[in-house]
């Protein structure tokens, strides 16, 4: 069964300092890979996604991921965090397994930045 | 450009009873899902719709949920009895094309006593 898992479940850390989030999942197909973003009291808002193409991916506020196509990875990148950025992170992959391609998420991780 | 709009907001139960949430999707968004997500999970698919009728409803519970979207616009999740473990937040989300970016609505969120 195809599954999506995200490394961490919760991250402290201070303000400057770079993060990196981990997801992996499991097919060998076509996948159209996502991260979501959720911070407190707000909506589920899309960071950025890799459809095709170019592997690095750059996303609103900063952030990048990286496809590795060889690892079944799609890490979230940002090289240096604002307190702003303590939100709910989710990794989600479409696996185009037909024609409809179901969005399936990770657990999340929990990103707590302090000042 | 208004967002989805989702209610109620909070929704607080007893076991066996049912209850009902409602969707607007943003206007000419023709995709429309349901989604749960229980406490320290990510969501997961319920229902996806296009237009006015199911796509995919492989994980419904079809015994006691049941979804439907009239007129292809607006649409209600409806529980029947619900359950202890049907408590969650129940997110709708819409797209302008099945292929396009998911925008979700902020949640209803269920408490099942």
């Amino acid at each position: 069964a195809q599954s999506v898992s995200q490394h961490n479940h919760h991250v402290i850390l201070s303000e400057a300092a770079s993060l990196e989030l981990g997801c992996n999942y499991s097919y060998g197909g076509t996948v159209n890979l996502f991260w979501y973003v959720q911070y407190p009291g707000q909506h589920l808002q899309l960071l950025l996604k890799y459809f095709s193409g170019d592997p690095l991916v750059k996303g609103i506020k900063g952030f990048e991921a990286e496809f590795i196509k060889s690892k079944f990875s799609f890490n979230l990148r940002k090289p240096s965090v604002q307190w702003s950025d303590t939100a709910e992170y989710f990794c989600a992959v479409k696996f185009l397994t037909d024609s409809w391609g179901k969005l399936q998420f990770g657990a999340g991780t929990q990103v707590v930045v302090t000042p | 450009e208004a967002g989805v709009a989702q209610s109620p907001r909070y929704k607080i139960i007893e076991k066996r009873q049912s209850v009902a949430f409602w969707c607007n999707p943003i206007s000419g968004h023709a995709t429309l899902y349901w989604y749960q997500q229980i406490l320290g999970q990510g969501p997961k698919l319920l229902i996806q719709f296009q237009n006015n009728g199911v796509v995919d409803d492989s994980q419904l519970p079809k015994d006691r949920f049941s979804a439907e979207r009239l007129k292809g616009v607006d649409s209600t999740l409806k529980i029947q009895p619900a359950k202890l473990e049907d408590s969650a937040v129940y997110l709708c989300a819409s797209s302008l094309v099945r292929e396009g970016e998911q925008f979700f609505g902020p949640g209803t969120r269920l408490t099942v006593l």
